[in-house]
């Protein structure tokens, strides 16, 4: 089973302020990485996929990169409404298996 | 607009079978295209995926909870369903079902997520 690592688990941030979210996987994942946002009490919202790809209606201030078992999701400028947590999810060994990671919270500092 | 709503009971007994099913509206379930699932999410903790169905029954489950789960369609009410045998605690979470777009295998439509406590 592949593993994925996020970190740190909680980013102080302010609005206005460049986010670093990573996310580490046990062996390689040749791309095939995803990233949801998830707001308190709402469904997670899928931002990126294929470690680049932004999902239809996602602002350009979201952008995904990374290869191998490295990758990162940087928010450019934070809106007061990207405070949230942040999973990431692999489906390079699909099937049988699709997993998260533990999550990043992205709290205002 | 493509809307997913769980529903199912709240509160399930130990070693029982919890089952829930998301109604589909604002689309269609038997679209070729997708497939249709079901993610949890326990209290405080991150999200597990459990396991999909297409249009035409085929399936996919998370080989952790294979044993236990079934997931079900029923195209003629836009409907899928989830049951779960033998719960325990562990299994208590917000259980959220899902649009899987195949071939890049992410989840793009989400249903508000439904609580289900496990407990005597």
């Amino acid at each position: 089973e592949i593993v994925l690592t996020q970190s740190p688990a909680t980013l102080s941030l302010s609005p206005g302020e460049r986010a670093t979210l990573s996310c580490r996987a046990s062996q390689s994942l040749s791309g095939y990485l995803a990233w949801y946002q998830q707001k308190p009490g709402q469904a997670p919202r899928l931002l990126i996929f294929d470690t680049s790809n932004r999902a239809t209606g996602i602002p350009a201030r979201f952008s995904g990169s990374g290869s191998g078992t490295d990758f990162t999701l940087t928010i450019s400028s934070l809106e007061p409404e990207d405070f949230a947590v942040y999973y990431c999810q692999q489906r390079s060994n699909w099937p049988p298996a699709l997993t998260f990671g533990g999550g990043t919270k992205v709290e205002i500092k | 607009q493509l809307q997913l709503q769980e529903s199912g009971p709240g509160l399930v007994k130990p070693s029982e079978t919890l089952s829930l099913t998301c109604t589909v509206s604002g689309g269609s379930i038997s679209s070729s295209s997708y497939f249709w699932g079901w993610i949890r999410q326990p209290p405080g903790k991150g999200l597990e995926w459990i396991g999909i169905i297409n249009y035409s029954g085929s399936t996919y489950y998370n080989p952790s909870l294979k044993s236990r789960v079934t997931v079900s369609v029923d195209t003629s009410r836009n409907q899928f369903s989830l049951k779960l045998s033998s719960v325990t605690a562990a299994d208590t979470a917000v259980y959220y079902c899902m649009r899987h777009i195949p071939h890049i295998d992410y989840f793009d439509y989400w249903g508000q997520g439904t609580l289900v406590t496990v407990s005597s």
